[in-house]
């Protein structure tokens, strides 16, 4: 089947501006995550949804980022007022779900970011 | 705050070689331990993972080894073929009643002279 779809592939924006980032998880996973890979660097973790519900949005960087799921498919991650450091590529993964931390989670390919 | 080390950060090996990449974590409630294999302009993907009360695990030429004392785990990549240049992270999750949280590690690019 499909596997995890992100749009828009590439987002060049002016700082200042707002951003929506969204994710498609593959059908049937319950479990969505946000990740945040600056250039070079490892993955940082932002948050997750099991269903529609985020039970913990510390990893968020700033008040500026908010994510949101409805009808446990689609995801969006808002960030508003965007600053030069926001550039990045922002990865979303599906699994079946969250009660536990092995289950196989599938990546998308990723929206590059960047902010002028 | 807590962190996933990796070494080495970039990696040349000659085909046929063997490639090793280590991680240490810090916290010791982690219980479960992935490797992503990651090829430009696509998202990671799931390579080989471990559970701490294993010592080692082996899939096909994918090995990793665990040593919960030490608090680090390794992948060892056999027989390293061209195909194998990609950038790999180490991961550390867990899941408890405080929720889901995983670290990754900076990465490693690993390139396999042909």
């Amino acid at each position: 089947g499909a596997g995890v779809s992100q749009s828009p592939s590439n987002k060049v924006t002016e700082k200042g501006k707002d951003v929506e980032l969204r994710c498609d998880p593959i059908s049937g996973h319950t479990a969505l995550y946000w990740y945040r890979q600056s250039l070079g660097q490892g993955l940082e973790f932002l948050i997750y949804f099991q269903g529609n519900s985020a039970p913990d949005k510390s990893g968020l960087p700033s008040d500026r980022f908010s994510a949101e799921r409805t009808g446990g498919s689609v995801s969006t991650l808002t960030i508003q007022r965007t600053q030069q450091e926001d550039s990045a590529v922002y990865l979303c993964a599906s699994s079946l779900e969250v009660w536990t931390s092995a289950d196989t989670q599938y990546f998308g390919p990723g929206t590059r970011l960047t902010v002028l | 705050q807590q962190q996933v080390k990796q070494s080495p950060q970039s990696l040349i090996v000659q085909k046929g070689g063997i490639s090793i990449i280590n991680c240490a974590y810090e916290n010791t409630a982690f219980d479960y331990f992935p490797w992503y294999q990651q090829f430009p302009g696509k998202g990671p993907a799931l390579l080989i993972a471990i559970r701490p009360d294993v010592s080692e695990k082996k899939e096909g030429r994918f090995t990793i080894s665990f040593n919960k004392s030490a608090k680090q785990f390794s992948l060892h990549i056999m027989d390293s073929q061209p195909g194998d240049s990609a950038t790999y992270f180490c991961a550390a999750s867990i899941y408890s009643t405080g929720g889901f949280k995983t670290i990754f590690g900076a990465g490693t690019r690993l390139f396999v002279k042909a």
